[in-house]
């Protein structure tokens, strides 16, 4: 079965600077997703970026990237330029690229709370 | 399009009483799953449902909980007998109908509070 660990419990940054939350996983598979969620204090799930495994180039959306190391088996996020509407926790999520029945659950790490000062 | 629809947004039970949890999926989104949130934790996969029936269920509880997904109407995710363990957030996502899609669309959760 596959495991998401995320090391940090909480992590603070300044507005403006920047903040990487770190990721590993456990898989046997070679091909699969990579996802990294945000969860606000209403608690609604917002996917922020994805990778796909075989994709050797990082993935990046505006003020988020993420430093993707199929070997390491790490996956972690950079976001540049925080802002205060960023606080929120953000999970790791990992998904088999096999379009049978268990490969289409997500499984979530435990989160890390980003907290933003001012 | 509205996104995933999920009521009540909070509900209150007492132990020994059973709780309903709806969702409707977006707009031709076939695929159903429901997933747990224990406080400070992260989402546990429960159930994946396509339309009437259930392709994954292995991260249900064994008992007191099941799952369906009828050919018309929402998903209901049915906890009979609620203890305090049962307290946590239920979050129902979907997916469309096309098997290479791989992003799932949250809803924005119940709330249960058993009492």
């Amino acid at each position: 079965a596959q495991t998401v660990t995320q090391s940090q419990p909480e992590m603070s940054v300044q507005e403006a600077e920047t903040v990487t939350l770190s990721c590993t996983y456990d898989t046997s598979e070679s091909d699969y997703y990579l996802f990294w969620y945000k969860q606000p204090p209403s608690r609604q799930m917002i996917l922020v970026i994805r990778q796909e495994a075989y994709k050797q180039q990082n993935a990046t959306e505006n003020r988020f990237s993420v430093n993707f190391q199929k070997a390491a088996k790490s996956f972690s996020l950079k976001i540049s330029d925080s802002q205060l509407g960023d606080a929120a926790m953000y999970f790791c999520a990992y998904r088999s690229a096999f379009s049978r029945a268990a490969g289409n659950k997500l499984t979530f790490g435990g989160g890390t709370r980003v907290l933003v000062k001012p | 399009n509205a996104g995933v629809m999920q009521n009540p947004r909070h509900l209150v039970r007492r132990r020994g009483q059973e709780a309903r949890l709806r969702c409707s999926p977006m707009k031709g989104h076939s695929h159903v799953y429901w997933y747990r949130q224990l406080p400070e934790e992260g989402l546990k996969f429960m159930v994946y449902l396509q339309k009437e029936n259930i392709i994954d269920e292995s991260g249900m509880p064994k008992e007191r909980f099941s799952a369906e997904f009828p050919k018309e109407g929402p998903s209901i995710l049915r906890i009979q007998q609620v203890v305090r363990g049962d307290s946590a957030a239920y979050f129902c996502a979907s997916s469309p109908t096309t098997a290479s899609s791989y992003e799932q669309y949250f809803g924005p959760g119940t709330r249960l509070t058993v009492t």
